[in-house]
């Protein structure tokens, strides 16, 4: 079975820019959580998606954004992109259908966003 | 505010002896929590997981261990291998339906041969 693919692997953008991350879960799996890590704050829970629709999400500011398509594949986007944006962006699916975190999740590689 | 908290930023240990990895968290509502791993260039892979109802748990070489009352758990690795170099992510988290994980900033954990 295919892993969680992400891409692009890697991105560079300047400040005021948007961005657009992609990621397609493993087959079967319909829910899709994105995460940022940094080396300051580690890794922080942005937002999950399951069956096409936002069931969580975390303390960031209104311009992280995320959609599913029905396919359970997922896009993150980030608008005005600021300098503090720089991090790896991870992406995790799960065959959990409750949303319960004991259901396990499976890590993508992650998109490096470098924002200059 | 850090509700999950591993205060080492790094560990190295020599193979064969035993790593002992820490982690605290401040919200005592936590009652699940999980160890990741990561490599450099992928993404976190599950480890291990225990429920609040346990204060251990067992998996092969590897140990979780929590005190509730101290709000504390670690992780042992035993015995260490270089294999075993990577960042270890702590995670805890609510059981019920739409939680969300908590991580930790990681610990870099070298294991020497």
């Amino acid at each position: 079975k295919a892993g969680v693919t992400q891409t692009p692997r890697y991105l560079i953008k300047t400040r005021g820019q948007q961005v657009t991350l992609s990621c397609s879960p493993i087959s079967g799996h319909r829910s899709v959580s994105w995460y940022q890590q940094t080396p300051g704050q580690g890794l922080q829970f942005l937002f999950e998606y399951f069956s096409e629709t936002q069931r969580n999400k975390g303390n960031f500011p209104g311009r992280f954004s995320g959609r599913q398509f029905s396919n359970s594949r997922s896009e993150m986007n980030v608008s005005t992109l600021e300098l503090g944006d720089s991090a790896l962006y991870l992406c995790a699916s799960s065959g959990s259908t409750s949303g319960r975190v004991t259901d396990t999740q499976y890590f993508g590689p992650g998109t490096r966003l470098t924002v200059l | 505010d850090q509700q999950v908290k591993q205060n080492s930023p790094s560990l190295s240990v020599q193979e064969g002896r035993i790593s002992i990895l820490n982690c605290d968290y401040t919200n005592s509502m936590f009652d699940y929590f999980l160890w990741y791993k990561k490599y450099p260039a992928e993404g976190p892979t599950f480890l291990i997981s225990i429920s609040s109802i346990k204060d251990k748990n067992e998996d092969g070489r590897f140990t979780v261990f929590l005190n509730k009352s101290a709000k504390h758990l670690s992780l042992h690795i035993v015995p260490s291998q270089p294999g075993d170099s990577a960042v270890y992510f702590c995670a805890a988290s609510l059981t019920g339906a739409n939680s969300k994980l908590t991580f930790g900033k990681g610990i870099t954990l070298s294991v020497r041969p």
